[in-house]
């Protein structure tokens, strides 16, 4: 099954400043890779994907980048709001099609 | 349009007591899933199903049952809950494997 790494395990940034969270997967048939985000006793909610066929994907101030040679795809969160703290996830799908997720980064925006 | 709705928030559970956590979807999902969400160890796929009458295991099926008899409803018994079974549990459902995936707000269940 699909193994995924994710890091860093948490993350403070000063409000205005950039996120960046890193996650690696292991097989190499993966080809959806979603990022969710889970408020402090609320269940994960989607805020971005990519498929295998595309390198980047923008939303606003989030942005997710995919390299499939090194199996590694990021998350990148511009312009940190108070709002952005939360625990983030990354996932991927392999080739069972089951979701397997990183362990999650706890992201703090200092105010 | 509720989404994922999972019953109860909250549980408390003396060891060998069995138990039903309940999922209901009401978007016409085919494919529902349960998790379990530990400290550090991000969320860990229990049972899956992909279509009413079909179920599989996950990566930690030990311990819990599934069954999915319409669409709308999935499932999750604890047939004698242990404390390693203490954690926050989501159900999830989706159109389909490789697209966005609806949580419920969780179950919070301790087992003493």
């Amino acid at each position: 099954g699909e193994n995924v790494e994710q890091h860093p395990s948490t993350l403070s940034v000063q409000e205005g400043d950039s996120a960046v969270i890193k996650c690696t997967y292991s097989d190499s048939a993966s080809n959806y890779f979603p990022w969710y985000k889970q408020e402090l006793g609320k269940g994960p909610q989607l805020i971005i994907d990519i498929r295998s066929n595309v390198g980047e994907k923008k939303d606003q101030r989030i942005a997710v980048t995919l390299n499939k040679t090194a199996k590694h795809f990021s998350l990148h969160i511009t312009e940190t709001q108070p709002e952005d703290s939360a625990v983030y996830f990354c996932a991927a799908i392999g080739d069972d099609y089951k979701l397997s997720f990183g362990a999650g980064t706890t992201v703090t925006v200092r105010a | 349009n509720a989404g994922v709705t999972q019953t109860p928030k909250f549980q408390v559970l003396k060891t060998g007591q069995s138990m039903t956590l309940q999922c209901a979807q009401d978007m016409n999902h085919e494919y529902m899933s349960w998790y379990r969400q530990d400290p550090g160890m991000g969320l860990r796929l229990i049972h899956y199903s992909v279509g009413a009458g079909i179920t599989d295991q996950g990566e930690v099926p030990n311990g819990y049952n599934v069954s999915r008899s319409t669409t709308e409803d999935f499932p999750l018994r604890l047939l004698s809950a242990a404390p390693s079974q203490t954690s926050v549990y989501f159900c999830a459902s989706s159109y389909d494997e490789g697209t966005e995936a609806f949580f419920g707000q969780g179950t919070r269940l301790t087992v003493v």
